[in-house]
């Protein structure tokens, strides 16, 4: 399969714990964003990565989160602290240079 | 607040009957994509539209763009259980971001 690979696909953790998400993109997509989705809601944008510069963070992005993209392929999302809001589906997405993106099934993220 | 709304936000139809999503702006769109989502699981991209007036049709699944690049419609003709999904549009907007609807729930009753 050569989609969009995201790991792991459900975590489960406890308030102030730190979490990391891992996103494979399709390997000729030099673009790569993190969304994040709750509960009735159409996801929304994190943050974006061209080849391993993160070129715009979303007022979303707490200074808790992090993400990386350090030789331009994998890509990393850290949260650090974690708190009950932040529990949310975490979805990965890669792109050519065009608009259309392909979407990761997403890491189900749970904080208790 | 969301740039795109979506009508209705819950559809529940019987198998063989046709259904038709809305997806408005008052924002213009270089382009809106479709996705599909099943519960647990990632968007799946069903369309891209990115010209004023552009029809596509996919099997059952006709997708319109709106002439001013503000809204776009989904219709499915002689639905399928198999169609049951959440429906997101989202649009570009010459830059690397969507902006997603907040979906429409549609179930198909076999």
């Amino acid at each position: 399969d050569t989609g969009v690979s995201q790991n792991p696909r459900h975590k489960i953790t406890k308030r102030g714990q730190n979490v990391t998400f891992r996103c494979d993109p399709i390997s000729e997509h030099n673009r790569l964003y993190w969304y994040r989705q709750t509960l009735g809601q159409g996801p929304e944008f994190l943050t974006y990565f061209q080849n391993e510069a993160q070129l715009e963070k979303s007022r979303l992005l707490s200074d808790r989160f992090s993400a990386e993209r350090p030789k331009g392929s994998f890509s990393t999302l850290e949260i650090q602290r974690t708190e009950q809001g932040d529990s949310a589906m975490y979805l990965c997405a890669s792109s050519p240079p065009v608009e259309t993106q392909y979407f990761g099934p997403g890491t189900r993220l749970l904080v208790l | 607040t969301q740039l795109l709304e979506q009508s209705p936000q819950f559809l529940s139809i019987q198998e063989g009957e046709n259904l038709t999503v809305y997806c408005n702006s008052s924002s213009v769109f270089s382009s809106l994509q479709w996705y599909r989502q099943e519960p647990g699981e990632g968007p799946v991209l069903l369309v891209t539209v990115v010209t004023g007036g552009e029809v596509k049709k996919l099997k059952r699944l006709t997708f319109q763009f709106g002439d001013a690049r503000k809204d776009s419609s989904l219709h499915i003709t002689a639905a399928q259980p198999g169609d049951t999904g959440l429906y997101l549009c989202a649009g570009g907007r010459y830059d690397y971001k969507l902006s997603f609807g907040a979906g429409t729930t549609v179930t198909v009753r076999a």
